[in-house]
Formats: C-alpha cells, structure tokens, sequence
C-alpha cells in the first residue's frame, strides 16, 4: 500500500515568486492536512480538508491557500513568498481527519526562499 | 489556544541509557495523544492514547497518558543509536488539526 506522496521535494525560489505543492493521500484516506515545520516553531497547522472542503485553517497569512480533488489529492499555494516561508511542508492523511484516527505524514517539500 | 509543551528540547545520552520524554498539554476537547519519530524528513507513527493510565508499548518504546494531570510521557529503555531522532508529540481535538509541542531531539552517542 503506497504512503502520502508529496512533490516535489525541494523547491528553490525566489522572494515574490508563488509555489504550487502537492499531496496523494494514501489510497482510501479523504482528509489531507498541511503542515509547515522549522526549527524554531515546530510543527504548525495549516489546513485540513476533507472532501474537497476545507474543514479548518490555522493561523496563516492569506498568501497560503489550498484546494482538494475529488480524487483527494490536494495542493497548496504559497503566493508572493518571504524569506520566513523557508521551511519543510508536510502533508499528512488520514481516513476521516477527526481524533482519534492517526495521521500518516508524506516525506515533505522542502522549500528554500532565497 | 490550544497548547503542547514537550521537554527536554535536546538530550544527548549514551547507548544503554534509558530516556523519559515529556509532553504536557492544555487543549479543549481533548481526544487523543500521539507520539510520532521524526528521523529524517516523515513523521512515523509511534503511539496514539485515548484512556488515562493505560500503558502502551512497542519493543522498547512504551508510553503512558494522564488525563488529569494533563501530561504524557514516552520511555525508550536500552538506547540505541539508532533511536536518535526528533521526538513529536502532538495532540487531536474535534477540530480535525494536530496540535503539536516543538519536539525534543534525542541523540544517542555510543
């Protein structure tokens, strides 16, 4: 059974430019979540989805988007990027998103900002 | 807010030692707690607790909840390099996101 892909996996860009991300969930999980991780802040919610609606957002800047398939894949969006979005972006799928299920997080996109 | 505080951040011990990490947590509507292992780049699946004092264990990994103390701690006995890793706790609500502490890096020396 394949796990959560994400793609790519590094990214470089430049300040101002936008990025696309993407996740496939495991097969059968229908909630995707995003998270954004560094050093200094830990793990940090982005959003969570579930078909196709989003369900919650963390407390992100407007620049941050995302969207669900109906096949359940998902993408986020970073718009206008800073120097502060550098970080690792993991994607984690589970089978209805609500505690208690676990989440199973996809190998991440390393973005750089430079 | 919801709120995950893990410590130690960083502990560095020797090969053979025995580790207790701590998480402790003030979250509303609380549901579960998870311990995830982070070497690399994805979080793996450690534990996931519900129940207060239910023990679960895996080899020599174990860990245990305390609902009123609002508390978790996670024990690695016999260390081995290979447990060096980041160690994430994170806890679920009813509002379908995980809130997770900032992680306490193991480092296992041999």
């Amino acid at each position: 059974k394949a796990g959560v892909t994400q793609t790519p996996r590094y990214l470089i860009k430049t300040r101002g430019q936008q990025v696309t991300l993407s996740c496939s969930p495991i097969s059968g999980h229908r909630s995707v979540s995003w998270y954004q991780q560094t050093p200094g802040q830990g793990l940090q919610f982005l959003f969570e989805y579930f078909s196709e609606t989003q369900r919650n957002k963390g407390n992100f800047p407007g620049r941050f988007s995302g969207r669900q398939f109906s096949n359940s894949r998902s993408e986020m969006n970073v718009s206008t990027l800073e120097l502060g979005d550098s970080a690792l972006y993991l994607c984690a799928s589970s089978l209805a998103g609500s505690s208690p299920y676990g989440y199973t997080f996809g190998s991440g996109t390393r973005l750089t900002v430079v | 807010e919801d709120k995950v505080v893990q410590s130690p951040l960083s502990l560095v011990v020797h090969e053979g030692d025995t580790v207790t990490l701590n998480c402790s947590y003030e979250v509303t509507n609380f549901r579960s707690l998870l311990w995830y292992k982070q070497e690399k780049k994805a979080p793996t699946f450690l534990f996931m607790l519900t129940s207060s004092g239910i023990e679960k264990k895996s080899g020599r990994l174990s860990s245990i909840l305390d609902k009123k103390e609002l508390f978790s701690i996670l024990n690695i006995t016999a260390t081995q390099t290979g447990d060096s890793a980041i160690y994430l706790c994170g806890t679920g609500a009813g509002s379908y996101q995980l809130t997770f502490g900032k992680g306490t890096k193991l480092s296992v020396i041999p």
